[in-house]
């Protein structure tokens, strides 16, 4: 099994509607990470967590919520999609510090039409 | 705002040949530096880590860090088609959070 797993992979919503992605990791670290990739701007950091208690905003976090169910678990919500949200989406892991790197998850795809 | 710099390409190279890929940074007080290969549609994989000036040599790849010129760099020595791919640079300072340049895409042609 991959050490961080993202459902779905694949998903096309309508725009207005909520859509959550999850993200689950068996590395056993507290530090998750939600980022989004657009072809020519990288990845931007959209939520972090530390810990189950506490969670940050990135530097694009408008239109998006988080919640950390667990150690092992970080999900993101997008409240009322919309077609600029259409974008690759990674969840990532790290242990504390990052100074060893990110673990990142496979990515979900998300189409907003 | 701290920024991480990288040409974004095509660096087009023949097989066998040396890649260079080149990374700038603005924070002086950057500790940590990863470079991250990625496949079209894939997600970032870490290759290389390096924390202090100098060379750190990993098989086919070398990371070089130069913090007084603010500078870090890949070489990918006897490239391969395989090789062929985006490479993004990132860079952590004292906020524990990486700070992700837009990536080079590297070219590795038979």
């Amino acid at each position: 099994d991959a050490d961080v797993t993202q459902t779905p992979r694949n998903r096309i919503t309508k725009t207005g509607k909520r859509i959550m992605l999850e993200c689950s990791q068996t590395k056993g670290h507290d530090r998750m990470y939600w980022y989004r990739q657009d072809p020519g701007l990288g990845l931007r950091l959209i939520y972090y967590s530390f810990d189950v208690k506490d969670i940050n905003k990135g530097e694009i976090s408008d239109g998006y919520s988080v919640s950390r169910q667990a150690q092992a678990k970080f999900s993101l919500s997008l409240e009322s999609a919309i077609p600029n949200q259409t974008a690759l989406y990674f969840c990532a892991t790290s242990g504390d510090r990052g100074d060893y790197g990110y673990t990142f998850g496979s990515g979900t795809r998300l189409t907003v039409v | 705002q701290k920024e991480v710099e990288q040409n974004s390409g095509p660096l087009s190279v023949p097989e066998g040949a040396i890649a260079s890929l080149n990374c700038t940074y603005s924070d002086r007080g950057s500790q940590s530096f990863f470079w991250y290969r990625q496949y079209s549609g894939k997600s970032p994989e870490l290759i290389m880590s390096i924390y202090s000036n100098g060379d750190k040599e990993d098989g086919r790849f070398t990371a070089q860090l130069n913090k007084a010129s603010q500078y870090v760099s890949l070489l990918i020595r006897d490239s391969q088609p395989s090789d062929s791919a985006t490479y993004l640079c990132a860079v952590r300072g004292g906020s524990y959070i990486p700070t992700f340049g837009r990536g080079t895409s590297l070219i590795v042609h038979p």
